[in-house]
């Protein structure tokens, strides 16, 4: 079974423009997470999705978004990007929304904002 | 969300046993115990949850106290590959209608073995 598969791997983006990251979960899996990594702040909960809807937020300003499709694949976009921004932004699948189900992680996509 | 308390870094030798200490003392009655590490470069990687009782799979073992105010990650016999960051998470179980799907990760304990 294939595992988390998380595209673009690397992305440069210079300050102000938007990006879009995706995320394709583990085959059957409908919950669908996002996550900011820095090391600064560690780990952090952006977005999680389930069913096509956002059922729980994270401490992030309205710059970053996501979106689920019918498919449980998921894409997160940030607006007017900040040098901040710059980060290792991780997404993780799991089977059900029940919280004694583990979570499946990719490997990432890392940002970097010039 | 309920915290955790974890050493900032431990060390072990290769093929020895490793004991890593979790404290979270404002656990509820129905936050689930997990465990995750991530290796350099790599994504987190699910390692074990439990509840209350003792849990065992082929990663590790996870021995929880009796008033489950703390917990211990155990390697049974640690590997160079085992050098990595481990985060010990609660996780609520949800109420009616409502998820509770984020991780809420603390530093983490940088675990370094040693040949």
């Amino acid at each position: 079974k294939a595992g988390v598969t998380q595209t673009p791997r690397y992305l440069i983006k210079t300050r102000g423009q938007q990006v879009t990251l995706s995320c394709s979960p583990i085959s059957g899996h409908r919950s669908v997470s996002w996550y900011q990594q820095t090391p600064g702040q560690g780990l952090q909960f952006l977005f999680e999705y389930f069913s096509e809807t956002q059922r729980n937020k994270g401490n992030f300003p309205g710059r970053f978004s996501g979106r689920q499709f019918s498919n449980s694949r998921s894409e997160m976009n940030v607006s007017t990007l900040e040098l901040g921004d710059s980060a290792l932004y991780l997404c993780a699948s799991s089977p059900r929304d029940r919280s004694n189900t583990e979570a499946f992680f990719g490997q990432g996509t890392r940002l970097t904002v010039v | 969300d309920a915290k955790t308390t974890q050493p900032n870094s431990m060390e072990s030798n290769e093929e020895e046993p490793v004991h890593l200490p979790c404290n979270h003392s404002t656990i509820s009655g129905t936050d689930y115990i997990h465990w995750y590490r991530q290796l350099p470069s790599q994504g987190p990687e699910y390692v074990i949850h439990g509840l209350t009782s003792n849990v065992n799979n082929r990663m590790a073992s996870l021995a929880i106290a009796e008033d489950r105010k703390s917990s211990t990650l155990i390697l049974h016999r640690a590997t160079l590959r085992d050098a990595a960051v481990y985060y010990c998470i609660l996780r609520s179980f949800p109420s009616t209608g409502g998820s509770q799907g984020n991780l809420i990760f603390g530093k983490g304990t940088k675990l370094s073995v040693k040949p």
